[in-house]
């Protein structure tokens, strides 16, 4: 049961921002979400984490709408080695135990 | 800050041996998780060790084991080895598990 869904793919241009959309319309009052990344064939790297206030740290920005029901990760300036699979997750912070990841979307930068 | 370390990075075996793959957390986390994952099944929860102990464990069969030493490094081992089981092991330390999993690089298990 999946509880985030996330474009298949996207592109973004080289040093544009890039925006990645997640829809999470059944979240709890007491979930977060949560962004990692996975580049080909290596560890999955945390990016980001937020409750319901947006969040900003080196790597990127988070936005949660007001609902709650759909967040946007956003890369300000894109860069090749942003090529990854990029997974949003729910969970409950403090509870939760385990991650599991849904299929995630496959962002390609391009020059 | 050093990350997560896992070592081997490669290994090649073959089917009914045994292997012991490391995992070295971040400093000063106690947490250290165990994934497995595949093109098919995706991440898969192997178990997950606090100060020692084995909090957490998935659905994985006996042949997956664990431990953690004081100093909080951990180590699986999976013995008789099956084809089903070449995949990329996962090791992620936190500071406990419910909080945010920071991984290592993983080790990437073909079995032959």
């Amino acid at each position: 049961d999946a509880k985030t869904t996330q474009p298949t793919s996207m592109d973004c241009a080289e040093g544009r921002a890039a925006n990645l959309p997640c829809n999470h319309s059944t979240i709890s009052g007491n979930e977060y979400v949560y962004w990692y990344r996975q580049i080909h064939s290596q560890g999955p790297q945390y990016i980001i984490h937020g409750l319901k206030n947006n969040e900003t740290n080196e790597m990127a920005s988070l936005i949660i709408t007001e609902d709650r029901k759909s967040s946007t990760l956003i890369l300000p300036h894109a860069t090749l080695r942003d090529t990854a699979v990029y997974y949003c997750i729910v969970r409950v912070v403090g509870n939760d135990y385990k991650l599991s990841f849904g299929a995630g979307t496959t962002v390609t930068v391009r020059a | 800050k050093a990350g997560v370390t896992q070592t081997p990075r490669y290994l090649i075996k073959t089917r009914g041996q045994q292997v012991t793959l490391s995992c070295s957390p971040i400093s000063g986390h106690r947490s250290v998780s165990w994934y497995q994952q595949t093109p098919g099944q995706g991440l898969q929860f192997l178990f997950e060790y606090f100060s020692e102990t084995q909090r957490n464990k998935g659905n994985f069969p006996g042949r997956f084991s664990g431990r953690q030493f004081s100093n909080s490094r951990s180590e699986m081992n999976v013995s008789t080895l099956e084809l089903g089981d070449s995949a990329l092991y996962l090791c992620a330390s936190s500071l406990t598990s419910e909080y945010e999993q920071y991984f290592g690089p993983g080790t990437r298990l073909t079995v032959t």
